[in-house]
């Protein structure tokens, strides 16, 4: 049931931009993602739910197309401070109360 | 607010030998649960909570226990260390119980375990 995310890493130079995926095997309600920075917690992205409606940060932009069961993540004018472990994490519909991570995605920004 | 708070942050376990994983929060969040974090596994769901009394299994439940007597606790439990419980475990909570893992995740600190 864990999703599967591409790439598993990607290095960028600051100011270029970079797409993140994320696609399951089952029908989702709900994709969400976390940034993770080495040796802290998870943070709280986006979340993006089954009908359209997204809740998140103004500067981070992510789409979800609920028929092929995928999200991706759009990363744009990177800043160092982008650097981190991206990790999507999906809800699916068959009623159960479970949010299965991906394995992530580690994006590094250089200057 | 504290927000979500986990003790200890790091532990170091011998086979066999038991503990509890301590978390609390103090937003009253209905919904809790706990992850564990292994390299190249991303996070893994062992044991969730929708309020204060019910608790189910989540993904990788075997060897640990948890219980909910209130709403700001949530402990995990491993009643047996074995070194492949080694890793990074989360709690996380959020606010309701009817959508909680449909809502945001609130994330502590982590605790560090290697057992030995």
């Amino acid at each position: 049931q864990q999703p599967v995310q591409s790439p598993q890493a990607v290095i960028l130079r600051e100011g270029e931009d970079a797409v993140i995926n994320c696609s399951s095997s089952k029908a989702l309600y709900s994709v969400h993602w976390y940034r993770q920075k080495h040796g802290e917690a998870p943070v709280f992205l986006m979340i993006l739910l089954k009908g359209g409606e997204q809740k998140g940060h103004d500067k981070i932009s992510a789409s979800f197309n609920e028929k092929k069961q995928q999200s991706s993540l759009y990363l744009t004018a990177s800043q160092l401070s982008y650097s981190g472990t991206y990790f999507c994490g999906t809800v699916d519909q068959t009623g159960a109360n479970n949010l299965f991570f991906g394995t992530g995605t580690r994006l590094t920004v250089i200057p | 607010n504290a927000g979500v708070t986990q003790t200890p942050k790091f532990q170091v376990l011998k086979t066999g030998q038991s503990m509890t994983l301590q978390c609390a929060q103090d937003m009253n969040h209905e919904y809790m649960s706990w992850y564990r974090q292994d390299p190249g596994m991303g996070l893994r769901l062992i044991h969730y909570s929708v309020g204060a009394g019910i608790t189910d299994q989540g993904e990788v439940p075997n060897g640990y226990n948890v219980s909910r007597s209130t709403t700001e606790d949530f402990p995990l439990r491993l009643l047996s260390a074995a070194p492949s419980q080694t890793s990074v475990y989360f709690c996380a909570s959020s606010y309701s119980s009817s959508g909680g893992a449909q809502e945001t995740q609130y994330f502590g600190p982590g605790t560090r375990l290697l057992v030995l």
